[in-house]
């Protein structure tokens, strides 16, 4: 049964930075692409950032480009995502998601982690 | 990026009563789309994905339609647990993946 439980959230203040850890467990770690989403409060999913199987392709979105920093522990199978200069729209639930599809990157739906809460507010 | 639209906002339906759930993107995905169910305090949960299969544990109570820019999901029979809301989600251009603003279904 596939598992994803993030970790690290919290209240930070503006401009300081936060790491989130997703521990994975029930599926092959390194056959899935790997992505971070958040949700503000009120509102829908917003996708954030994206990691290929093999660690070799990165994508974010650009509003976050620059100021975040995704990656993948395969010994500790933890995806993590560092988040620098923290602002106040970057506030919202952070859900860890893998890719249903092994073996591909991208163009595939997702099963999500619970969320972790990141506050950022002075 | 791809704009998804979701329509009704709200749906109010009783149980026991089909419901059917329009999500419209602004650009051909063609089936790479995905609906998902998603309750108070609890994340998203994939339903449906390649715009009519079911994912895993799914019922088959649960339908997807759809390709190109116009999709639907249907529920055929209401039942208690069914009421929360509901995202659709493109997965055809990327980055970004993007999501419809949702359908809250209620009672």
């Amino acid at each position: 049964q596939v598992q994803l439980v993030e970790s690290g959230g919290g209240v930070v203040q503006p401009g300081r930075s936060l790491r989130l850890s997703c521990a994975a467990s029930g599926f092959t770690f390194t056959s899935h692409g790997m992505h971070w989403l958040r949700q503000a409060p009120g509102k829908g999913p917003e996708w954030v950032a994206g990691i290929s199987y093999d660690g070799s392709n990165k994508q974010f979105l650009d509003s976050v480009q620059g100021r975040f920093i995704i990656s993948k522990d395969i010994a500790k199978n933890t995806l993590y995502l560092e988040m620098y200069s923290l602002r106040a729209e970057d506030t919202g639930v952070y859900y860890c998601a893998k890719e249903i599809t092994a073996y591909t990157y991208g163009y595939d739906a997702f099963d999500w982690g619970q969320g972790t809460l990141v506050t950022v507010s002075a | 990026e791809t704009v998804m639209t979701q329509s009704p906002a709200t749906l109010s339906v009783s149980p026991g009563e089909r419901a059917t759930l329009s999500c419209r993107a602004s650009q051909s995905v063609s089936r790479n789309l995905a609906w998902y169910q998603q309750k108070p305090g609890q994340a998203p949960r994939l339903l449906i994905y390649g715009a009519s299969t079911r994912a895993t544990g799914i019922p088959a109570r649960f339908s997807g339609s759809g390709s190109g820019t116009e999709f639907t999901l249907t529920i055929s029979s209401l039942q208690s647990d069914d009421f929360a809301v509901y995202y659709c989600q493109q997965y055809n251009h990327w980055p970004p993946y993007t999501f419809g603003q949702g359908t809250k279904l209620e009672i």
